[in-house]
This record gives C-alpha cells, sequence and structure tokens, in this order.
C-alpha cells in the first residue's frame, strides 16, 4: 500500500516569505496526488491536485506543487505566504486505481504577522 | 459545488450508548464515502470506506461491530459507534469521492463520551 511522509511538522514563517513544504510518497506504481487544507476550526479543503499532465500543478490561494516522479516527491509551494494561510496541510496519495487516500502527518504552518 | 455535511458537529454521549453520525453529498452522487478519525494534533487516519448498496470495507484494527457504517443511498452514509466508551472519544470525519477520486470532506463531528 501507498504511504505519505511529511517531514515538516512545523514551519514558521513571516509575511512575504516563500514557502515549500515537503512531501514524499512510496508507492511504485501510477499515483494520483493531492493537497489539503485544515484551516483552524474548519474541515479539510482541497489545495491542488494531480493526475496526469503538466507535473506543475496550479491550486487556490496562489498555492502550487511539483510532482518529481523521479524523487517520488510532491511538494507545495507558495512564492509569499499571508498570515491567513496559517493552517495545517496534508499531503494524500491514492494508487491510481485504488480508492484508498493515504494522508501524510501533517504540516502545521504558522504565518507571523 | 462539492458540499459535505455531517451531523451532528458534535455529540456528548454515556458510556455504553451508541451514537449515530450522518455524513451527507449534498449536491453530488458519491458511490463511495470514507470515515476517518483524526486525534488532536494528528493527521487522518481511514476507518472504512463506505459503497453504496454493499457491505463496508474496513480498515486493519478497526472493528466492524462497533462501528457500523451504512451507506443506504448514493447521498448519504451513516456510521454508528455501538456501545461507545471513553477511549471513542475522537473527531469523526467523512469524505464523499468526486469523479476524479479526489475526496471532500466534512466538518467532522466531534464525539466525547462521558
Amino acid at each position: 500500500a501507498q504511504s505519505v511522509s511529511q517531514h515538516n511538522h512545523h514551519v514558521i514563517l513571516s509575511e512575504a516569505a516563500s514557502l515549500e513544504l515537503g512531501c514524499n510518497y512510496s508507492y511504485g506504481g501510477t499515483v494520483n496526488l493531492f493537497w489539503y487544507v485544515q484551516y483552524p476550526g474548519q474541515h479539510l479543503q482541497l489545495l491542488l491536485k494531480y493526475f496526469s499532465g503538466d507535473p506543475l500543478v496550479k491550486g487556490i490561494k496562489g498555492f502550487e506543487a511539483e510532482f518529481i516522479k523521479s524523487k517520488f516527491s510532491f511538494n507545495l509551494r507558495k512564492p509569499s505566504v499571508q498570515w491567513s494561510d496559517t493552517a495545517e496541510y496534508f499531503c494524500a496519495v491514492t494508487a491510481y486505481n485504488n480508492n484508498d487516500m493515504r494522508f501524510g502527518a501533517g504540516t502545521r504552518l504558522t504565518v507571523k504577522p | 459545488g462539492a458540499v459535505v455535511s455531517q451531523h451532528p458537529s458534535w455529540v456528548i454521549c454515556k458510556s455504553g450508548t451508541s451514537v449515530k453520525i450522518e455524513c451527507r453529498s449534498l449536491d453530488f452522487q458519491a458511490t463511495t464515502m470514507f470515515w476517518y478519525r483524526q486525534f488532536p494534533k494528528q493527521s487522518l487516519m481511514l476507518m472504512a470506506t463506505s459503497n453504496e448498496g454493499s457491505k463496508a470495507t474496513y480498515e486493519q484494527g478497526v472493528e466492524k461491530d462497533k462501528f457500523l457504517i451504512n451507506h443506504a443511498s448514493l447521498t448519504l452514509s451513516t456510521l454508528t459507534v455501538t456501545s461507545a466508551h471513553p477511549e471513542d472519544s475522537s473527531f469523526y470525519i467523512c469524505s464523499a469521492q468526486g469523479q476524479y477520486n479526489e475526496q471532500f470532506f466534512g466538518p467532522g463531528t466531534r464525539l466525547t463520551v462521558l
């Protein structure tokens, strides 16, 4: 079964700093990749997803992620974070022909105003 | 679009009682729904996959007789925690699968068992 690793548990940035959150997965076959965000007190929302095609995926709120197959990675980036980006970010993966979604442990992002 | 609701949003019950949590896809039909548990400051742990019209598939270590799942229609799945105990206290989250295997999450239900 697939698994997901998020190496950064807690990231603290100042506003306008650039963000990159790491996500690595382990699975030998074709995968679908996702980033979800959970704002304080709210439910999970889909930021972006990758299924096929251009490995650079753009999502909502200025986020993007790049799928690098050779590195089994799907890192999330944002060039300039805002205080409102403070949230928990989860990377997730499903195998191409499987419903099972596996989540990483999550990365808590704190943006200082 | 793609809104998923859960009811109730929170519930407090006595030990030994049963609690039912509903998960509804409001503006789309979902053949497959999922139930997760989330402990404080931890990630989501998949409990079971719920398929409309058939039995749920449970993850290893999840007691199917304790966590009863019913997916009677394309817009509703229910999770019943039977004979709840304090260790069942948790945040339960459902999701409904979209057409591209993405999942749309409900707001969660906080269960507290006294």
